[in-house]
């Protein structure tokens, strides 16, 4: 009955070392977020797909990158992982559409990554 | 700056008391507004959300929010919240015609049986 996956739910790393977080949905959205959420603050988005189109947020750091190979995958890459960089890390997708402003987005259950 | 804010960072409430939560956002122009709940241990889901006509809105488990244009405010409510009803809520807008979402902080609602 899951809708939209996230793999690890929990990923711990060191300084600097790469590492790739997982999203899959089985919603056929044409849309899928990546958010950041430090505790007690607001998700913030860090960019999203609309089907193969890329949009970055302006203020998203160089060090995240993110694949869409298919509709159902996107990944989520930090390069080189800081400290600031230990956060819940949430995925979303969308229909997408006209009026996809209106969208009700579905979110993964997130996935912890701790710093070293 | 442009923004979402929720005022009030912890609610403690009893069973049965009556709940608002505040959420004014700073955007101008035409809005979508969202309301989200994430249970203890639960993924983010859509409580309800406003984009156009009745700007009093009702949605899931009982709860209801009303957009007050003139206010920028679109406050969540409940007349008798449950000890289920413990969670985090968060406001949300979109702008016109762009998917990007802007979430306020969260407002954490504990309720005591």
């Amino acid at each position: 009955d899951a809708m939209v996956i996230q793999n690890p739910r929990y990923q711990v790393t060191q300084f600097g070392k790469p590492v790739t977080l997982s999203c899959s949905q089985t919603l056929n959205h044409n849309v899928m977020y990546w958010y950041q959420q430090k505790s007690s603050q607001a998700p913030k988005l860090l960019f999203h797909y609309y089907d193969k189109d890329f949009n970055n947020e302006a203020d998203t750091p160089d060090n995240f990158q993110s694949r869409r190979p298919n509709t159902s995958f996107c990944f989520l890459d930090i390069r080189s992982p800081g400290l600031g960089d230990a956060a819940m890390y949430l995925c979303a997708t969308s229909k997408g559409g006209s009026g996809g402003a209106t969208d009700t987005q579905y979110f993964g259950p997130g996935t912890r990554l701790t710093v070293l | 700056a442009q923004s979402v804010s929720q005022h009030n960072h912890h609610v403690i409430l009893s069973e049965a008391a009556s709940l608002e939560l505040g959420c004014n956002y700073s955007y101008g122009g035409t809005v979508n507004l969202f309301w989200y709940v994430q249970y203890p241990g639960q993924h983010l889901q859509l409580l309800l959300k406003y984009f156009s006509g009745d700007p009093l809105v009702k949605g899931i488990k009982g709860f209801e929010a009303e957009f007050i244009k003139s206010k920028f405010s679109f406050n969540l409510r409940k007349p008798s919240v449950q000890w289920s009803d413990t969670a985090e809520y968060f406001c949300a807008v979109t702008l016109y015609n762009n998917n990007d979402m802007r979430f306020g902080a969260g407002t954490r609602l504990t309720v005591k049986p």
